[in-house]
């Protein structure tokens, strides 16, 4: 099956910096998603993004899928920004999503 | 914007008991899909369902659980006898066909005793 990959697996910034998160997958896809996991389990879906570039507020995301790659760009970080990033994609034919091992991002005050 | 609704948001449960889990998904999505996430880990895929029958499952979805549309807005999973390893986070999702996003509930927090 597919594998997705990402990296890095810890990030921890100070206020007001940037990041960029990566996602490597191994396959062609019709589905790649963002999401952001809360302090309370939630999954907060970020974008649908198997190809392309999107923007929201101080987000971002952008996919190469020739390249299979996507990276998701957060600017002006707040501490509200903290949690654990899953991107997870879903194989041409295939109906379940493949999730990666998450980035777990910390910002401090 | 419509929302996947799971109930309840915590469970708990002695070991080798039934346990049944609560999702209204979006209403006129067609896909419906649980999948689960043990405490630290990644999120993995269990099942999906369409058309009123299992269309894919996982090796974790081994015959102690089922799924089922009992009416025509709620997707349930079953578990018949709960181990501890069965501890875990888990979500509910919808989508319609094709290629597009799939929509994930808050999620069930099932804890084994």
């Amino acid at each position: 099956g597919i594998q997705v990959e990402q990296s890095p697996p810890d990030l921890i910034l100070q206020e007001g910096a940037n990041s960029t998160l990566r996602c490597n997958f191994s396959d062609s896809v019709n589905n790649l998603q963002w999401f952001h996991q809360n302090p309370w389990g939630q999954l907060i879906n970020l974008f649908y993004i198997p190809s392309g570039t999107k923007q929201n507020g101080r987000l971002s995301a952008t996919t190469v899928a020739t390249e299979r790659y996507s990276l998701l760009y957060i600017s002006s970080s707040q501490t509200t920004d903290s949690g654990v990033y899953f991107c997870a994609a879903l194989r041409q034919g295939a109906q379940k999503l493949v999730f990666g091992q998450g980035t777990r991002l910390t910002i401090n005050p | 914007e419509p929302e996947v609704t799971q109930t309840p948001s915590h469970q708990v449960t002695q070991m080798g008991q039934e346990v049944i889990l609560r999702c209204v998904p979006i209403s006129n999505h067609l896909y419906f899909y649980w999948y689960r996430q043990i405490l630290g880990q990644k999120v993995e895929f269990l099942v999906s369902f369409y058309n009123n029958e299992i269309s894919e499952k996982s090796e974790i979805f081994d015959d102690q659980f089922s799924v089922e549309r009992p009416d025509g807005s709620n997707f349930t999973l079953k578990i018949r006898s709960t181990k501890l390893e069965d501890s875990a986070m888990y979500f509910c999702a919808s989508s319609f066909p094709g290629p597009t996003s799939q929509h994930f509930g808050d999620g069930t927090r099932l804890s084994i005793l």
